[in-house]
């Protein structure tokens, strides 16, 4: 059973272009974060996706914009990058409600990230 | 506003017990989780408290108290292997939007 798989592993782009990450989730599950980790900081929420729409969306620009798709998978997109939006992009998947675990709480699982470097 | 505060940084000895406090303030409060992070790798799911007391799992315990904001991991037997960045996260929706600390850095030297 394949986890959550992210492409690509590391990205370098220059400030002002646009980016576009991927991000299939575990199999079963329909619900899709997407984090953002500075080095040496948690991972702060950006937003996530359920039933191919936009349920929640944490504080960031609307620079950061994204898509689900019939599969479930999503892709991340930012546009017009600044230095700052350097970072590890990491990709969450959960089940969505109704298929909640027997533990009564939906684990998210990470995947490997996306090492983006803005220059 | 929501805000969670661990340790930086914090070392041991291979063998033996370590706990790392979180303490927690969100406007909701749907359950603490503990994930696992080593260095260049995505965070691994440790564990999960949503009601007071302690949860144990094998060398790894967590404890909740929603009372006091305050929860804390606690590692048994040490191993070099433990060495890694340990993240406090709260759930404040119930739909799995976490709010992570920066993360409490374990060092664990022979």
């Amino acid at each position: 059973d394949a986890g959550v798989t992210q492409s690509p592993t590391h990205l370098i782009k220059t400030r002002g272009q646009q980016v576009t990450l991927r991000c299939s989730p575990k199999s079963g599950h329909d619900t899709v974060s997407w984090y953002q980790q500075a080095l040496g900081q948690g991972p702060q929420f950006i937003f996530q996706y359920y039933e191919e729409e936009e349920r929640q969306r944490g504080n960031f620009p609307d620079r950061f914009s994204g898509h689900q798709f019939p599969n479930y998978s999503s892709e991340l997109n930012v546009n017009a990058l600044l230095l700052g939006d350097s970072a590890l992009y990491l990709c969450a998947s959960s089940p969505g409600p109704g298929q909640g675990g027997r533990t009564g709480y939906n684990e998210q699982f990470f995947g490997p990230g996306t090492r983006l470097t803005v220059l | 506003g929501q805000n969670i505060d661990q340790p930086t940084e914090m070392t041991a000895t291979e063998g033996a017990i370590v706990q790392i406090n979180c303490t927690y303030q969100t406007s909701g409060f749907n359950g603490l989780f503990w994930y696992q992070q080593h260095a260049g790798e995505a965070p691994t799911f440790l564990s999960y408290n949503v009601l007071d007391g302690l949860e144990e799992k094998g060398r790894f315990s967590s404890f909740l108290s929603r009372s006091k904001g305050y929860s804390y991991l606690l590692l048994k037997e040490l191993q070099m292997k433990d060495s890694a960045s340990y993240l406090c996260a709260a759930d404040g929706t119930g739909f799995q939007k976490l709010v992570f600390g920066t993360g409490t850095r374990l060092l664990v030297s022979p």
